[in-house]
């Protein structure tokens, strides 16, 4: 099993641009969630998804949408970018069990720039 | 509200030395979960533990033990012997257990141990 897994690893964007950021799982995992790390920050959560075809707002979600149009993939994308949406992107998955936080399983991990 | 504090930034020992990395929570939850992820020098999250608010026992594995107790709401975390690859950013999380499982997480503790 590959985990879960991100795509790109790095990016580079200028204010602007958009890009979609890919997270794929293949533990059948029904939640899945996109974090933002910053420095001293620790992770913030974006939104999040509690199976296919849902999504709902964390923390911090302006500047960014999700989209979970099929269960093993989980898409962030950012419509306009801009400098303070530079950051390291993680995406996590974990099983659904009722009335338990489950472990989250962490993606290795985007590295995003914007100009 | 939920809240984790770690309240070091950084700390710096030498190897063989023991370490604990402390951990303080906040919840009105009778019900919750905690975490502890390590975040070395490559940058992924790793899991090392998750322990719910019923247990208060302590867990060891290898060098790593923790501490939790709900009288003073800490989840603390010792790593004995410390060796060079514990060098890592450690994140401690919480948890709730009748919401859709994000994690609330601490800003980190950067720990580096020297040879």
């Amino acid at each position: 099993n590959a985990g879960v897994t991100q795509t790109p690893k790095f990016r580079v964007l200028k204010t602007g641009q958009s890009m979609t950021l890919l997270c794929a799982q293949d533990m059948n995992h029904e939640y899945m969630y996109w974090y933002r790390q910053d420095p001293g920050m620790g992770l913030r959560l974006i939104h999040y998804s509690v199976g296919e075809g849902t999504t709902a707002k964390g923390e911090v979600p302006d500047g960014y949408n999700v989209s979970r149009l099929k269960k093993q993939n989980f898409l962030l994308g950012l419509e306009s970018a801009a400098p303070s949406q530079t950051s390291v992107y993680f995406c996590a998955s974990s099983e659904d069990r009722q009335g338990a936080t489950d472990t989250q399983y962490f993606g290795p991990g985007t590295r995003l720039t914007v100009l | 509200a939920q809240k984790v504090t770690q309240a070091q930034t950084e700390i710096s020992v030498v190897e063989k030395e023991d370490v604990t990395l402390d951990c303080v929570y906040e919840t009105r939850d009778t019900t919750y979960y905690l975490f502890w992820y390590k975040q070395p020098p490559s940058g992924e999250l790793v899991f090392l533990i998750r322990r719910n608010s019923f247990d208060e026992q302590n867990e060891i594995s290898g060098r790593y033990s923790w501490n939790f107790q709900k009288s003073t709401s800490s989840f603390n975390f010792t790593i004995t012997a410390s060796q060079v690859v514990d060098s890592a950013v450690y994140f401690c999380a919480l948890g709730r257990g009748s919401t859709l499982g994000r994690l609330y997480f601490g800003r980190g503790t950067q720990l580096t141990v020297w040879p």
